[in-house]
């Protein structure tokens, strides 16, 4: 049971231009979201996150959006480099941690 | 800065053989551990989730008496795959969070172990 998905497996973005990587969720529960990114060969690393009290949290080019009615969240980086290239899984958390199937985003220079 | 530290990060052994796997938060204590395991192109599947000192709690399907979880402080968790078998080979990572496990409070990885089973 996915309570937690991605529905696009990839995503290409020209670098400068604005990603937007998108997640959906089930779980009406849920209290926290979370991205992560994730290197070949190496741990996910966390990228920011959002209480499910909000709609919106940004750091720094990362924004994360959160509609509680659509069950859905979306990370959006701007502008996008090259080194942001990598794989991006969102998560959520309740009484249970779910992480998505993730998005595998190339930055082309 | 929240690093985890998780050693070896590749090994490859015969079946039959017991694997262990540490994982270590290096500079924070970690209430709370997790063990994952990733299959290829798809993603992390929690396996269980260990509190220092206490049983690890262990997912639906997680065979208890075949992946054994030590936490024994609040600074190191242990995997050991037992009798591991081909079926057994995977990426295995684990994290660390300085709370408890649904606190909202992200959880920190170490880097994976990729463990390949003759």
């Amino acid at each position: 049971d996915q309570q937690v998905k991605q529905n696009s497996p990839s995503l290409s973005v020209q670098e400068g231009r604005i990603s937007i990587l998108n997640c959906d969720y089930t779980n009406s529960m849920f209290d926290y979201f979370l991205w992560y990114k994730k290197y070949p060969a190496e741990g996910p690393t966390f990228l920011i996150s959002i209480s499910s009290i909000k709609d919106k949290n940004e750091d720094g080019r990362f924004t994360v959006f959160l509609n509680k009615s659509a069950k859905h969240l979306s990370l959006h980086i701007v502008p996008s480099q090259p080194g942001d290239s990598a794989v991006y899984f969102c998560a959520a958390t309740g009484n249970q941690f779910y992480f998505g199937t993730g998005t595998s985003l190339t930055v082309i220079p | 800065g929240a690093v985890v530290s998780q050693h070896p990060s590749w090994v490859i052994c015969k079946s039959g053989t017991s694997v262990k796997i540490e994982c270590r938060s290096l500079d924070f204590q970690a209430t709370t551990m997790f063990w994952y395991r990733q299959f290829p192109k798809q993603s992390l599947m929690l396996m269980a989730t260990s509190n220092e000192g206490s049983k690890a709690t262990y997912e639906q399907g997680v065979e208890k008496d075949k992946f054994l979880i030590n936490h024994a402080s609040l600074t190191l968790s242990t995997l050991t795959v037992t009798s591991a078998h081909p079926e057994d080979s995977s990426f295995y990572i684990c994290s660390a969070s300085r709370q408890g496990p649904y606190s909202g409070q992200p959880q920190h990885f170490g880097d994976g172990t990729r463990l390949s089973i003759l």
